[in-house]
């Protein structure tokens, strides 16, 4: 079955600096990625996804992520943080070619320092 | 597009009693997921439908919890009886077709006492 590894649970960033939180994914196949955040008392909102072509995907608030097929990842970046940005930020993997089945990594909480 | 829709947003029972999650999901959405969140094991794949059909029910934790699709625009997911361990936040999601982005509800928060 794939797998998703979030290895960082909490960063913490000064407003206007640089993110990148990490993802890697474990799965023979290319699959499909996706970057979800989650604001507290909330349901998750897409960020961005990636099926194929462009590795450089660009999404929604100023994100994008990157896939690297050797190195089994799919990072988010972000160049300058806002406040608004502090959340939980959680990648996911479906395994595509007709199967819906989508897992979650365990989630990197995002705080914003002023 | 209202979005999915699931009720209640909060839920408190006491052990032992039968508990009933309900989803609405985006009209045309051919595919429903149930997840569940806690703090120790993030977000956990319970069960997911395409056209009303389970798929996937590996995710299910025990017999004690159901999930159906009678139709294609409601859900339900049943804990019976219900136990502390239990106490999370549970999600519905719908997708319109395999592999497209998921689309959340805001969640029931159930607590078990």
């Amino acid at each position: 079955a794939q797998s998703v590894t979030q290895p960082d649970i909490h960063i913490t960033v000064s407003e206007g600096a640089s993110l990148e939180l990490r993802c890697n994914y474990s799965y023979g196949a290319t699959p499909y990625l996706f970057w979800y955040v989650q604001s507290p008392g909330q349901g998750l909102q897409l960020l961005l996804k990636y099926f194929s072509g462009d590795t450089l995907v660009q999404g929604i608030k100023g994100f994008e992520a990157e896939f690297k097929r050797s190195q089994s990842s799919f990072n988010l970046r972000k160049p300058s943080v806002h406040w608004s940005d502090a959340a939980e930020y959680f990648c996911a993997v479906a395994r595509g070619f007709n199967n819906n089945d989508m897992r979650f990594g365990a989630g990197t909480r995002l705080t914003v320092k002023p | 597009d209202a979005g999915v829709i699931q009720s209640p947003r909060h839920e408190v029972t006491e052990m032992g009693q039968e508990v009933t999650l309900r989803c609405k999901p985006i009209s045309g959405h051919n595919s429903l997921f149930w997840y569940r969140q806690t703090m120790m094991r993030g977000l956990e794949l319970l069960i997911y439908f395409n056209n009303n059909v389970p798929i996937d029910d590996s995710g299910m934790p025990e017999d004690r919890f159901s999930a159906k699709m009678p139709n294609a625009s409601f859900s339900t997911l049943k804990i019976q009886p219900s136990e502390p361990r239990d106490s999370a936040v549970y999600f519905c999601a719908s997708n319109p077709t395999v592999n497209s982005p998921l689309h959340f509800g805001n969640g029931t928060r159930l607590t078990v006492t």
